[in-house]
């Protein structure tokens, strides 16, 4: 049973717009939700995370929403730029306990 | 410069045979953490240990064994058990009382193939 899924394998946007990458989880008793960004053939690096008490995160370019209700939250990044072409994890966990992890969305920005 | 090294960058194995793959942390880290990710599979948890000598299995534990003798290290041994092994493991470790907004640090990865 998947508690965080990414329903998106893939997305395509033009550099420069947004690019919004989704994930939902199943479990209400999740503490943090974080994103991970990962290039091919290396390690996934943290990006920012939201605790379950917050409904938004900002750093930089980057934001998380969060809403609770929906049990959905989503990465913002603005303004895209080739860089970020990579696959984002969405995660989560409870405090103390193991993260788990969606399966990923393949982001490429278009030149 | 702290942070986690994991060897060989590339692994062969021949079908039958052991292999360990070696992973190094010095960032203090309490626990360690052992994935395989498959193309659209995803991260899944093999192995992991929140404490010198002890370890839990994770989602996907038959064919592998890990040991903690010592905090740094958290080896892992792909047994000739494991049917489908080629794949790229990544080694990842974090404080026990983490803060979780920052998550856990991973290493570079390996990739093993069977020949």
């Amino acid at each position: 049973d998947q508690q965080v899924k990414q329903n998106s394998p893939s997305l395509s946007v033009q550099e420069g717009r947004i690019s919004i990458l989704n994930c939902d989880y199943t479990n209400s008793m999740f503490d943090y939700f974080l994103w991970y960004k990962k290039y091919p053939a290396e390690g996934p690096t943290f990006l920012i995370s939201i605790s379950s008490i917050k409904d938004k995160n900002e750093d930089g370019r980057f934001t998380v929403f969060l809403n609770k209700s929906a049990k959905h939250l989503s990465l913002h990044i603005v303004p895209s730029q080739p860089g970020d072409s990579a696959v984002y994890f969405c995660a989560a966990c409870r405090r103390d306990d193991k993260i788990i992890f969606g399966k990923g969305t393949r982001l490429h920005i278009l030149p | 410069d702290g942070g986690i090294t994991q060897s060989p960058k590339y692994l062969f194995r021949k079908e039958g045979q052991n292999v360990t793959l070696s992973c190094e942390q010095n960032l203090n880290h309490d626990a360690m953490y052992w994935y395989r990710q498959d193309p659209g599979q995803g991260l899944r948890l093999i192995y992991y240990s929140q404490i010198v000598n002890d370890f839990q299995k994770g989602d996907i534990a038959e064919g592998y064994s890990v040991s903690r003798e010592k905090k740094e290290s958290f080896p892992l041994t792909v047994t000739s058990a494991q049917k489908n092994p080629t794949a790229f493991y990544l080694c990842a470790s974090s404080i026990r009382d983490r803060g979780l907004l920052y998550g856990y640090t991973f290493g570079s990865g390996t990739r093993l193939t069977v020949v």
